[in-house]
């Protein structure tokens, strides 16, 4: 979705090298998610961001919202092979249920 | 069942045939949702469901596409007429109540090729 840009689009980096990928919203920010989905698999979720400043870690990948920004980053340090798949962020939207989700960030991992 | 379970997982349609998507959600999730996700997109959303009521089908793409949930747990999404358009996988999620602090479960979805 334009609504939800994700940058970069696609990414390769050594493993144990540190990786941001940016999310950012053209509308107001009322909950931000982050999944994960490997090839032919359904979206894991990762982590949910609601308030402005909010920072949230799981395993070595930590997720910052950015309100006034409208913005979202996921950070991974020490990238391992097992990082590997594509990032999607969504956002949720006040009176509707469904998400909307950017287009996602390809991380390739290298040994 | 533990996760949101999708069949078929691979459905190969020719073009003008109608199709049948099923998803069965995690047990108790009353909120249900279908998402078509193109090839190198993000999933865009197509309806969603509340135990068996339809609330929102504003992401259907056309009246060819109709999806039911009778009973308020197994759901299907039903394509006539597949164009190659349609060629995508389609996922399926659900969620509890309390879906803010955990998410949406995602199926690992139906990948349907019209050609």
């Amino acid at each position: 979705s334009q609504e939800l840009e994700q940058s970069p689009q696609s990414l390769i980096v050594q493993e144990g090298k540190n990786l941001t990928i940016n999310c950012t919203s053209s509308k107001t920010l009322y909950g931000l998610y982050w999944y994960k989905q490997k090839y032919g698999e359904g979206l894991i979720f990762l982590m949910m961001l609601q308030k402005g400043g909010e920072e949230k870690s799981h395993e070595k990948i930590t997720a910052k919202l950015d309100e006034k920004k409208q913005q979202s980053s996921l950070h991974i340090t020490a990238s391992q092979p097992s990082h590997a798949g594509i990032y999607l962020c969504g956002r949720g939207d006040t009176g509707r249920r469904a998400l909307t989700f950017g287009s996602g960030t390809r991380l390739q991992v290298q040994p | 069942g533990a996760g949101v379970s999708q069949s078929p997982r691979y459905k190969v349609a020719k073009r003008g045939q109608d199709v049948a998507l099923r998803c069965d959600p995690i047990s108790g999730h009353v909120s249900l949702f279908w998402y078509q996700q193109a090839l190198g997109q993000g999933p865009e959303f197509l309806t969603y469901f509340q135990n068996e009521a339809q609330l929102d089908k504003s992401g259907l793409p056309s009246d060819r596409f109709f999806a039911e949930r009778p009973e308020g747990s197994v759901s299907t999404l039903k394509i006539q007429r597949t164009q190659q358009e349609d060629s995508a996988v389609y996922l399926c999620a659900s969620s509890s109540r309390l879906r803010d602090n955990y998410g949406y479960t995602f199926g690992s979805g139906t990948r349907l090729t019209v050609v």
